[in-house]
């Protein structure tokens, strides 16, 4: 099946620098990739999400970038703010699989005033 | 989003007992899934199911049980099988079909003593 990997898995910035958070996967066939927001004990939510026939996508002051060859995806928030704390879950769908999500294991942004 | 609601939010079980998980959402979605949630593992997909009356496993499936008896609802079932069940148990929801973001309900934490 599919195999994603985020990276890293703890994040601190300082408000108003930029986080970048990695993932990658295995299935080639996979062209959905959704990131979802997570605050403590809240459910996920979707911030953005980028499909295999767009190299990037932006929306204020979140990117996404995908590269189908290397087969990696990353998304980019800048100007960081407190409230961007909370975990972060990348995600692959479409492939062999079809309809199943495969999510990264998550990374803990803190934005420290 | 307002339109899955899982029930309860807090349930403590004895180990031993099964019990069930409630998932009902009113976005009209074909597809609906069971992750669990444990710390520095993302979310794990335990079952899911595409159409009425029709299901299948996902990675995790051992020691749970579903229903797709109607499109609105989608319960689990956490058997005495379940040699881990202590967790955070999200339900979603999506339009079928590929590109198709999920939709998280609030999730239940599942405590078993």
């Amino acid at each position: 099946g599919e195999n994603v990997e985020q990276h890293p898995s703890t994040l601190s910035v300082q408000e108003g620098d930029s986080a970048v958070i990695k993932c990658t996967y295995s299935d080639s066939a996979s062209n959905y990739f959704p990131w979802y927001k997570q605050e403590l004990g809240k459910r996920p939510q979707l911030i953005i999400d980028i499909r295999s026939n767009v190299g990037e996508k932006k929306d204020q002051r979140i990117a996404v970038t995908l590269n189908k060859t290397a087969k990696h995806f990353s998304l980019h928030i800048t100007e960081t703010q407190p409230e961007d704390s909370a975990v972060y879950f990348c995600a692959a769908s479409g492939g062999w699989s079809g309809n199943q999500f495969y999510f990264g294991t998550g990374t803990s942004l803190t934005v420290i005033p | 989003d307002g339109g899955i609601t899982q029930s309860p939010k807090y349930l403590f079980r004895k180990e031993g007992q099964n019990v069930t998980l409630s998932c009902e959402q009113n976005l009209n979605h074909d597809a609906m899934y069971w992750y669990r949630q444990d710390p520095g593992q993302g979310l794990r997909l335990i079952y899911y199911s595409q159409i009425v009356n029709d299901f299948q496993k996902g990675d995790i499936a051992e020691g749970y049980s579903v229903s797709r008896e109607k499109k609105e609802s989608f319960p689990l079932t956490v058997t005495s099988a379940q040699k881990n069940p202590t967790a955070f148990y999200l339900c979603a929801s999506s339009i079928q079909g590929n590109n198709s973001p999920l939709h998280f309900g609030n999730g239940t934490r599942l405590t078993v003593t």
